[in-house]
């Protein structure tokens, strides 16, 4: 009930094109889902978070779809630039209480140029 | 205002031997955690803690523990080292009230 399944575990997308990477989670106590961004070398870094009470939120080229009735959120990333190569990892957490971060596996995001 | 700064950034050390690592939060941050990082795993959250206390553990043996500062700063430490526990170890530090968390640049560790 822990679980945020991630997929797909690698993405090799064209420039220009759009990247989509998919979660899943089992837990309904769930409220926060942070998508994270991590550079070989340096530590993750917050891009984009979203609550379940919305379907979706934008920033920039950077935009989180919720499902609450699936359980599963995405990350789509339009006009991907090589620059966005990276690991993405999405991650959830019940805010009520001191419950920690669960996170997904990661998706190895290459964007060819 | 200053990320969060984790040092070492770099460890190599023997099997059988204990580490220590420090985290220093954002200013203002009273919430750390120290998660595991590994190709295979992914990111392992470790413990947490706030204003001292430990308030979260994950599912790592007692060799790892850590602790926190009345300045926020913290410390973990693995006692006992494993090749297993080669990783890199990264640190997060939260406002208390926020869920906006921010990452450290990690601790690279490779037990030989």
């Amino acid at each position: 009930q822990q679980q945020v399944k991630q997929s797909p575990q690698s993405l090799i997308v064209q420039k220009g094109g759009i990247s989509i990477i998919n979660c899943a989670y089992e837990n309904t106590a769930f409220d926060y889902f942070p998508w994270y961004q991590q550079f070989p070398g340096k530590g993750p870094a917050l891009l984009i978070a979203i609550r379940p009470d919305v379907s979706e939120k934008k920033e920039g080229r950077f935009t989180i779809s919720f499902n609450k009735s699936a359980k599963q959120f995405s990350l789509h990333i339009m006009d991907s630039q090589p620059g966005d190569s990276a690991t993405y990892f999405c991650a959830a957490r019940k805010t009520s209480g001191t419950y920690k971060y669960i996170f997904g596996t990661g998706t190895r995001l290459k964007v060819l140029a | 205002k200053a990320g969060v700064t984790q040092t070492p950034r770099y460890l190599i050390k023997t099997r059988g031997q204990q580490v220590t690592l420090s985290c220093s939060p954002i200013s203002g941050h009273r919430s750390v955690s120290w998660y595991q990082q590994t190709p295979g795993q992914g990111l392992q959250f470790l413990f947490e803690y706030f204003s001292e206390t430990q308030r979260n553990k994950g599912n790592f043996p007692g060799r790892f523990s850590g602790r926190q500062f009345s300045n926020s700063r913290s410390e973990m430490n693995v006692s006992t080292l494993e090749l297993g526990d080669s990783a890199l170890y990264l640190c997060a530090s939260t406002l208390g009230t926020s869920n906006e968390q921010y990452f450290g640049p990690g601790t690279r560790l490779t037990v030989t």
